[in-house]
């Protein structure tokens, strides 16, 4: 079965812009996380979407924004693009509910110049 | 406090030998899962294997096992026979709480640092 699918891949914005990435998940999963991945903080944790509600948040500025969508697709929505914001940025889907199996996708590599 | 603390930054081990990655974890959770995951140099996150905290015997998952020791809060990845394709990044994570029935769920988790980990021929 198709895995997890993260678009754009590659991504290269001005500061100052928004940017939109977004995640399909494994067909059946409901619950779609978000990670930022950057050398200096390594991986850390955006937010979690189940059932097109927001279950989890992590400690990001408000300009960090995200939805998901009634067949699971979920988006990512960053305002105000700053030079620290460049990083790989990953998405998980899992089934949710009693599972703990997290898949992950091939990340968005977001370049702010 | 560091959640998870992966010591060893860079690892280096011989094709076909074997090798362990260190992972401590800090939780007053009495319940959490433990992850690792191998991250090649094209970004993606490959799971490897899972260790919930109530499971009794050690993870393994072909040539990769689980040093689950609870007391000490550890969980060391051994990778046995390695290959030259086991060259990346490897990280450890942990999911505090159970995964809830019912349509809820967890989905954060709190990775180490990382350690890269070379085989040479």
């Amino acid at each position: 079965k198709a895995g997890v699918t993260q678009t754009p891949r590659y991504l290269i914005k001005t500061r100052g812009q928004q940017v939109t990435l977004s995640c399909s998940p494994i067909s059946g999963h409901r619950s779609v996380s978000w990670y930022q991945q950057t050398p200096g903080q390594g991986l850390q944790f955006l937010f979690e979407y189940f059932s097109e509600t927001q279950r989890n948040k992590g400690n990001f500025p408000g300009r960090f924004s995200g939805r998901q969508f009634s067949n699971s697709r979920s988006e990512m929505n960053v305002s105000t693009l700053e030079l620290g914001d460049s990083a790989l940025y990953l998405c998980a889907s899992s089934p949710g509910g009693a599972s703990y199996g997290y898949t992950f996708g091939s990340g968005t590599r977001l370049t702010v110049v | 406090a560091q959640k998870i603390t992966q010591t060893q930054p860079g690892m280096f081990v011989q094709e076909k030998e074997a090798v362990t990655l260190d992972c401590t974890y800090d939780t007053s959770d009495p319940s959490y899962g433990l992850f690792w995951y191998k991250q090649p140099s094209s970004g993606e996150m490959i799971f490897l294997i899972y260790q919930g905290s109530y499971d009794q015997q050690n993870a393994t998952e072909g040539r990769y096992s689980l040093n689950f020791q609870k007391a000490r809060k550890s969980a060391n990845l051994v990778i046995s026979a390695s290959q030259l394709g086991d060259s990346a990044m490897y990280f450890c994570a942990m999911r505090e709480g159970p995964p809830r029935a019912g349509g809820t769920s967890y989905g954060k988790l709190t990775f180490g640092q990382g350690t890269i980990l070379t085989v040479h021929p």
